[in-house]
């Protein structure tokens, strides 16, 4: 069984500092790991994807995230916010290719301050 | 263009009259899915399938129902709405029969009196 647990439902940055957004997760067999980016109004977006190649991912946006298996980790970063960047973020795993499952966490609110 | 269109985006309705909320996706994906999405609780998965006539529970099946009758198209019915129904819903779908990478619809917001 796989789970997601996403750390702060909120999170504040200042306009040009470092993203961090955290998950951490829980699975049984070699996951996938996703972020999707939900903007107001909107269905979400995949940012990125973890399939078990780099540990590093780069995604679009200038996101990217890192696998650490030690960690169950795979926190998204993003070295300068901007103003845009403000939504909702969702990190999901799923068991890799033989899973019709994907289990999203309960979301982090990003807000960017001026 | 490649999307997942569901309709309609916006409905109120009333508890007990039977509604149907369409999704249709034009990439010939054979994974598609329903979530609903409420405050502090993320996307809870309602049903999903991995191909025509192949439909499963996820985890908050309960007052819904789902076919699939065709490729693109996956309905998603309740019966006989209630007020705790009242939702944000997604539709999804994916290539290949496993839950990989998803695409998806704009959103239905559901209110039910």
């Amino acid at each position: 069984a796989q789970s997601v647990t996403q750390l702060g439902s909120h999170v504040s940055v200042s306009e040009g500092a470092l993203v961090l957004l955290r998950c951490n997760y829980s699975s049984s067999v070699p996951p996938y790991l996703f972020w999707y980016v939900q903007y107001p109004n909107q269905g979400l977006q995949l940012l990125l994807k973890y399939t078990s190649a780099a540990t590093l991912v780069k995604g679009i946006n200038g996101f990217e995230a890192e696998f650490k298996k030690s960690e169950t980790s795979f926190h998204l970063t993003k070295p300068s916010a901007h103003m845009s960047d403000a939504a909702e973020y969702f990190c999901a795993v799923s068991g890799g290719s033989s899973n019709d499952k994907i289990i999203f966490g309960k979301g982090t609110r990003l807000h960017i301050l001026p | 263009e490649a999307q997942v269109t569901q309709n309609p985006r916006y409905l109120i309705t009333v508890t007990g009259k039977k509604l149907t909320v369409t999704c249709s996706q034009n990439m010939n994906h054979e994974y598609m899915s329903w979530y609903r999405q409420d405050p502090g609780l993320g996307l809870r998965q309602i049903y999903y399938s991995m191909n025509v006539e192949v439909t499963d529970k996820g985890d908050v099946p309960e007052g819904y129902k789902v076919s699939r009758k065709e490729k693109r198209n996956f309905p998603l019915i309740l019966e006989s709405p209630s007020p705790n129904q009242t939702s944000l819903y997604f539709c999804a779908s994916s290539p290949g029969r496993v839950a990989n990478v998803l695409t998806f619809g704009a959103g239905s917001r559901l209110t039910v009196l």
